[in-house]
């Protein structure tokens, strides 16, 4: 069984660029959430999407989106970077029960 | 508002039993996670407390207690292996449900 495919692994950008990073759950899995990871403050929730509906969303600013297809792909965009979004970006699917999250292993970005 | 709380870093000694600590705040709360994550690595769970008591699973047992808004995760027969930051996190519930996490303990242990 698949796990959490996250593409790219790594990305380069320059701050004012937007950028899209993907996120396939593993098969069954209709819940994908969202977090940002950094040193200093762990992991912050963006949002978690459930059939294509946004259901929850964290405190981040409007230069981040999401959106999630009918296959349960998810797609999160962050436009109009800035140094402050470098991070790794962890994406976690589930079934919403006690087995709680099954993460990717996250696109690191960098914002220069 | 919504706070967890754990220790930042603690370190212990191969073979010995090491006991992090996690205190919340939260409303809606629906459960508690524990997760580890290596260095440079995805996080894992590891267990899950919707009720208060212990639960064990092989070395590793996480206790909680609601009315108290605390847990803790105790790791038995420690190996170097159990070196990387364990990650309190909680349930939530209010109009839709997410998982909320604490910043993460660092374990180090030393041969």
């Amino acid at each position: 069984k698949a796990g959490v495919t996250q593409t790219p692994r790594y990305l380069i950008k320059t701050r004012g660029q937007q950028v899209t990073l993907s996120c396939s759950p593993i098969s069954g899995h209709r819940s994908v959430s969202w977090y940002q990871q950094t040193p200093g403050q762990g992991l912050q929730f963006l949002f978690e999407y459930f059939s294509e509906t946004q259901r929850n969303k964290g405190n981040f600013p409007g230069r981040f989106s999401g959106r999630q297809f009918s296959n349960s792909r998810s797609e999160m965009n962050v436009s109009t970077l800035e140094l402050g979004d470098s991070a790794l970006y962890l994406c976690a699917s589930s079934l919403g029960d006690s087995r709680g999250y099954t993460f990717g292993s996250g696109t690191r970005l960098t914002v220069v | 508002g919504q706070n967890i709380d754990q220790p930042t870093e603690m370190t212990a000694t191969e073979g010995a039993i090491v006991q992090i600590n996690c205190t919340y705040q939260t409303s809606g709360f629906n459960g508690l996670f524990w997760y580890q994550q290596h260095a440079g690595e995805a996080p894992t769970f590891l267990s899950y407390n919707v009720l208060d008591g212990l639960e064990e699973k092989g070395r590793f047992s996480s206790f909680l207690s609601r009315s108290k808004g605390y847990s803790y995760l105790l790791l038995k027969e420690l190996q170097m292996k159990d070196s990387a930051s364990y990650l309190c996190a909680v349930r939530v519930y209010s109009s839709a449900s997410k998982i909320i996490f604490g910043s993460g303990t660092r374990l180090s242990i030393r041969p």
